[in-house]
């Protein structure tokens, strides 16, 4: 099956700094999902983006699905923002199954 | 409709129970995921419902692990003679599909300790 990979594993940022978390997959995709995790394990669904560029706040996305890779971009973080970022990704071939990364633990220091 | 919702919260159980999880998905939501999440690692696909049918279930679901979805509408997901390796938390996510938004709305999960 697919395979995800996200780096970097454990990212530390002070409060208000930009940061950018990548995302590879190792297959064409037609499903690619960033989720926030927060500390209370509630998964939060950020962007749908399969392809192209999203904004939503202080936060965007990139994917590039021709190279096979997706950037979350995190601009002027806040310590709400702490908590561990999923990439997830669908095969163009697969009907359902959603393969998520190990996930970025992210933590906002004040 | 406010969400997905996953009942209980958590659960408590000595090895060799069954136990039962509840899920109601985002109503006008056909589909309907089931993962499971151990500590340091992302959500792993256990089984998929589009509308009542079963479509697909992952090797990780043994023969001890059922899901269903009657009518279409929640879905529960039993585990019967409970291991210590099944305590996990286990996610419940609804959608939409096929020519609309595909993104995934999870519930709160249910955690499941087996002692």
């Amino acid at each position: 099956g697919i395979q995800v990979e996200q780096s970097p594993p454990d990212l530390i940022l002070q409060e208000g700094a930009n940061s950018t978390l990548r995302c590879n997959f190792s297959d064409s995709v037609n499903n690619l999902q960033w989720f926030h995790q927060n500390p209370w394990g509630q998964l939060i669904n950020l962007f749908y983006i399969p392809s192209g560029t999203k904004q939503n706040g202080r936060l965007s996305a990139t994917t590039v699905a021709t190279e096979r890779y997706s950037l979350l971009y995190i601009s002027s973080s806040q310590t709400t923002d702490s908590g561990v970022y999923f990439c997830a990704a669908r095969t163009t071939g697969a009907n359902s199954k959603l393969t998520f990364g190990k996930g970025i633990t992210l933590s906002v220091r004040p | 409709d406010t969400g997905v919702s996953q009942d209980p919260r958590h659960k408590i159980t000595k090895r060799g129970q069954n136990v039962t999880f509840r899920c109601d998905p985002i109503s006008e939501h056909n589909r309907l995921y089931w993962y499971r999440q151990t500590l340091g690692q992302g959500p792993e696909f256990l089984t998929y419902f589009q509308n009542e049918a079963q479509l697909e279930k992952s090797r990780l679901l043994s023969d001890r692990f059922s899901a269903e979805r009657p009518k279409g509408s929640f879905s529960t997901l039993e585990i019967q003679r409970t291991e210590q390796g099944d305590s996990a938390m286990y996610l419940c996510a609804s959608s939409s599909g096929p020519r609309v938004y595909y993104g995934y709305t999870f519930g709160s999960g249910t955690r499941l300790t087996v002692v």
